[in-house]
């Protein structure tokens, strides 16, 4: 069975800081990853994936996360952050062999003037 | 671009009652699924269907069933709700065409309150 942890719960920075939300995900199989953002009283929407070659892979808003295998970890990044960018982030994975997906805690970003 | 819309944004029903949730995507998708989100739980799956009268038990179906008897709708059903029932639900869907890699689009979620 696959599972996914963010490690933080919380994210809190000021505007133009960079930032990084760490994701640690379990599998005994080959994986897809993916980072969704949900903006208050919405749904999710999709920022970036992982399915294969380049480790390093970029999303809408210039987000962008790193594969990394030998740590397990899928963490998503951004180099200078905008109050708009507030919103809970999910890191989420799928089997390669299935469509089911199964999805972090969260991690609230609030970014501060 | 995908479209999901869930029936209502705000419900409140009485404990007992029988809830129906409702979701329909417009893009033809074979697969639907349907979540709950809870703080510091991330979102858990409750049911999925792989295509039209096909249904899967996810990680939490206890209390729940579904039906997809049309391709577009997907309905959640709680057959006599509790308090613990209460909670935000969000429905996705997603076609299998093009690999497995076809990532799932979310509705806005629908906020249930059981009293």
């Amino acid at each position: 069975a696959q599972s996914v942890t963010q490690l933080d719960s919380q994210v809190p920075v000021f505007e133009e800081a960079p930032v990084e939300l760490r994701c640690n995900y379990s599998s005994s199989v080959s994986v897809y990853l993916f980072w969704y953002v949900q903006y208050p009283n919405q749904g999710l929407q999709l920022l970036l994936k992982y399915l294969s070659g380049s480790t390093l892979v970029k999303g809408i808003n210039g987000f962008e996360a790193e594969f990394n295998k030998s740590q397990t970890s899928f963490h998503l990044r951004k180099p200078s952050v905008h109050i708009s960018v507030t919103a809970e982030y999910f890191c989420a994975v799928s089997e390669t062999s299935g469509s089911r997906l199964t999805f972090g805690e969260g991690t609230q970003l609030t970014v501060n003037p | 671009d995908v479209k999901v819309t869930q029936s209502s944004r705000y419900l409140v029903k009485r404990t007992g009652e029988k809830v129906f949730l409702e979701c329909v995507q417009d893009m033809d998708h074979e697969n639907m699924f349907w979540y709950r989100q809870d703080p510091g739980l991330g979102l858990r799956l409750i049911y999925f269907s792989y295509d039209v009268k096909m249904k899967e038990k996810g990680d939490i179906p206890e209390g729940y069933s579904v039906s997809r008897e049309k391709k577009e709708r997907f309905s959640l059903i709680l057959e006599s709700a509790s308090t613990n029932q209460t909670s935000m639900y969000l429905c996705a869907s997603r076609t299998p065409a093009g690999g497995r890699n076809q990532p799932q689009h979310f509705g806005d979620g629908t906020r249930l309150s059981i009293l």
